[in-house]
């Protein structure tokens, strides 16, 4: 079955740290592009970070830069986001999101996790 | 990077068309062909249901129908039926540094 399953979430305090992980299962993880997108409680979607296929390029977006470090394995078929310096504003859910293959061009999401939640407080 | 803005919400009866509207810039949906549009479910996670502006992945019904102009994008459900009732995102790919950008959503009813 084509997947993505997150995990990694959890509690955590202002100013901490916590390590997503996204693991694909029934499609070739190196043929694409990735993302994650987060959705705080009762809010829209927010794009986070990209990653190429290759790893050779990597974006984030201004509310998580400095902050936030995407990676990925493909031999291990997983995506990773390290996040740092955790505020109240980045408690969300957190989805891991198949972007476009690596011969294309273009900017969607077509295969999505369940989630993970990451609860920033004291 | 600003959100997309698309209306908080639509209605419409069973069997009627609505159409959702999502606005940007001249450096998002303006400048690129990569609008997307998606789906999601109370508790369940987004589905992509239109990409690159008006193209429909396998599994997507025909009742959905995607287009641009200029800055702003469009989606229309035909023959609005019962499941349709979810909250629909747009989102496009900017020349910014941050990448791509969403709407901020429109809950669609379905009367």
């Amino acid at each position: 079955e084509v997947q993505l399953v997150e995990s990694g979430g959890g509690l955590v305090q202002p100013g901490g740290s916590a390590r997503l992980s996204c693991a694909a299962s029934g499609f070739t993880l190196s043929d694409y592009n990735m993302n994650w997108v987060r959705q705080a409680p009762g809010k829209g979607l927010e794009w986070v970070s990209y990653i190429s296929s290759s790893s050779s390029t990597k974006r984030y977006a201004d509310s998580v830069k400095g902050r936030f470090t995407i990676s990925r394995d493909n031999a291990k078929h997983s995506l990773y986001l390290q996040m740092s310096s955790l505020r109240a504003e980045d408690t969300a859910l957190y989805y891991c999101a198949r972007g476009v293959p690596m011969v294309v061009s273009g900017w969607y999401f077509d295969l999505w996790g369940r989630g993970t939640l990451v609860t920033v407080s004291s | 990077q600003s959100a997309l803005t698309q209306p908080a919400s639509v209605s419409g009866s069973p069997g009627q068309s609505i159409t959702i509207s999502c606005t940007g810039t001249s450096s998002d949906i303006g400048a690129y062909n990569y609008v997307s549009w998606y789906q999601q479910h109370p508790g369940k996670a987004p589905k992509l249901m239109i990409y690159d502006v008006s193209n429909r992945p396998s599994g997507v019904s025909y009742r959905i129908s995607g287009s641009k102009s200029g800055n702003t994008a469009s989606l229309t459900i035909s023959g609005l039926q019962a499941d349709d009732e979810a909250d629909y995102y747009c989102g496009s790919h900017s020349s910014s540094s941050t990448l791509g950008v969403f709407g901020t959503g429109t809950t669609v009813t379905v009367l």
